[in-house]
């Protein structure tokens, strides 16, 4: 069983559309992450949640909005999608936000593409 | 904020022996990890250290030095398969939550 799961894989998209991406755990974990990786490889967090509550929020522009239904669930909705949102999301998980040795583990990624 | 510098890329020889190099600058040091991340998946966790000196886990061993802000990753007998990029990640801070460096590039050859 995937440990953290998102859908979709691929997802090719024009500008200006709204899109989601959702991600389950079933690791039992209670924060939940959302990274962007760009072009040069650079893995940024641009969200947090701890049981179902935002912990972190990056500079991430608003067009972006994070939702947790549950503590197994962060789902990702981008409005008005632009060129440079073009990247690979992944969603990722922990045990707990705070404490030594938060091991992170991620999803297996969503690779966007806006045209 | 934190300034996380490594390679951006190596070559190395099967068999051979190699080290990546990691240096950072932070505030509230929490604790360094090394990831992996093979093209086109998702990263993997491969070592944490906290406290100063070398851990060990099978091939792969990790240092890390606070006073100088360096880790390393060591990578023994290298194989083909260990081709892949090796993020080096600090958390320090309230949060513990880990931010990344730039990931080093490592091409391994016959």
């Amino acid at each position: 069983d995937t440990a953290v799961s998102q859908t979709p894989k691929y997802l090719v998209t024009q500008m200006g559309n709204d899109k989601s991406i959702k991600c389950e755990q079933n690791l039992g974990h209670d924060t939940m992450y959302w990274y962007k990786q760009d072009s040069k490889k650079f893995l940024k967090i641009m969200f947090s949640y701890n049981n179902k509550e935002l912990i972190i929020n990056e500079t991430v522009p608003n067009r972006f909005s994070p939702k947790s239904p549950d503590k197994a669930h962060l789902n990702l909705h981008i409005n008005s999608l632009e060129l440079g949102d073009s990247a690979v999301y992944f969603c990722a998980s922990s045990l707990i936000p705070s404490g030594t040795g938060n091991t992170i583990y991620f999803g297996e990624g969503s690779w966007l593409t806006v045209v | 904020g934190q300034n996380i510098d490594q390679p951006t890329e190596m070559t190395a020889t099967e068999g051979a022996i190699v080290q990546i190099n990691c240096t950072y600058q932070t505030s509230g040091f929490n604790g360094l990890f090394w990831y992996q991340q093979h093209a086109g998946e998702a990263p993997t966790f491969l070592s944490y250290n906290v406290l100063d000196g070398l851990e060990e886990k099978g091939r792969f061993s990790s240092f890390l030095s606070r006073s100088k802000g360096y880790s390393y990753l060591l990578l023994k007998e290298l194989q083909m398969k260990d081709s892949a990029s090796y993020l080096c990640a600090v958390s320090s801070g309230g949060s513990y939550i880990p931010t990344f460096g730039r990931g080093t590039s490592l091409i391994v050859h016959p």
